[in-house]
């Protein structure tokens, strides 16, 4: 298969505490994305980390990448009820304007 | 003042049937994709658009068939409807074929009965 894997499947954690998400991959890429999705609605991106790049960060959210172990990882830091979703990263490779989506993992936040 | 939108939201027929759905970005983008999403959740490419050129179509039953008026609009067509076809729909632009980034539409949920 040359979808990606996402572990956990399901994240239960409380307001306040850390989410860690991971991302890993079969074949070499020119950049992964991660994505959020709401119960119901459409997909919208998050961040963008390049294949030359280990890691990146937007507000409250990290993201590293290892090219040799083919992995990333999404970080949410001091979560939030609203950042309950199911986060996708999605992988382009080649010249394919393709995004490869990985299964997802789904992140409850509760009060 | 949705970038990505599509139309319907809903769409409930019955097998053999045929539909289409509607997609307009607002972006000036110049690719546009349809994604499918399983019951599953899971998100998989149909086919690209850049320049109302096809540049990618993943061996998608040839009962889809997209159509691109204009670089702003990519709509779908679906004929003779399966109950296998039954999935949510993502639209999706990006700035081109360099700049992956994508903005999704708020999907079509097909129901096919």
């Amino acid at each position: 298969s040359q979808q990606g894997e996402e572990d956990p499947q399901a994240l239960s954690i409380q307001e306040g505490e850390n989410a860690t998400m991971n991302c890993s991959y079969k074949t070499s890429i020119n950049n992964l994305q991660w994505y959020r999705q709401n119960s119901g609605r459409g997909l919208v991106h998050l961040i963008l980390i390049r294949s030359n790049e280990r890691e990146k960060h937007s507000g409250r959210l990290r993201v590293t990448l290892d090219t040799s172990k083919k992995s990333s990882s999404l970080l949410i830091t001091a979560s939030r009820a609203a950042d309950t979703a199911s986060y996708f990263c999605a992988r382009v490779t080649g010249t394919a304007s393709k995004l490869t989506f990985g299964t997802g993992t789904r992140l409850q936040v509760t009060l | 003042d949705t970038a990505v939108s599509q139309t319907p939201k809903y769409l409930v027929t019955q097998m053999g049937n045929d539909k289409s759905i509607k997609c307009e970005q607002n972006l000036g983008h110049d690719t546009m994709y349809w994604y499918k999403q399983d019951s599953k959740k899971f998100l998989k490419i149909m086919f690209s658009y850049n320049n109302k050129e096809l540049i990618i179509n993943e061996t998608v039953p040839n009962r889809f068939s997209p159509k691109s008026p204009d670089k702003a609009h990519l709509n779908l067509h679906i004929n003779s409807l399966e109950l296998g076809d039954s999935a949510v729909y993502f639209c999706a632009s990006s700035l081109g074929l360099k700049n992956t980034e994508a903005f999704f539409g708020q999907g079509t949920r097909l129901t096919v009965v």
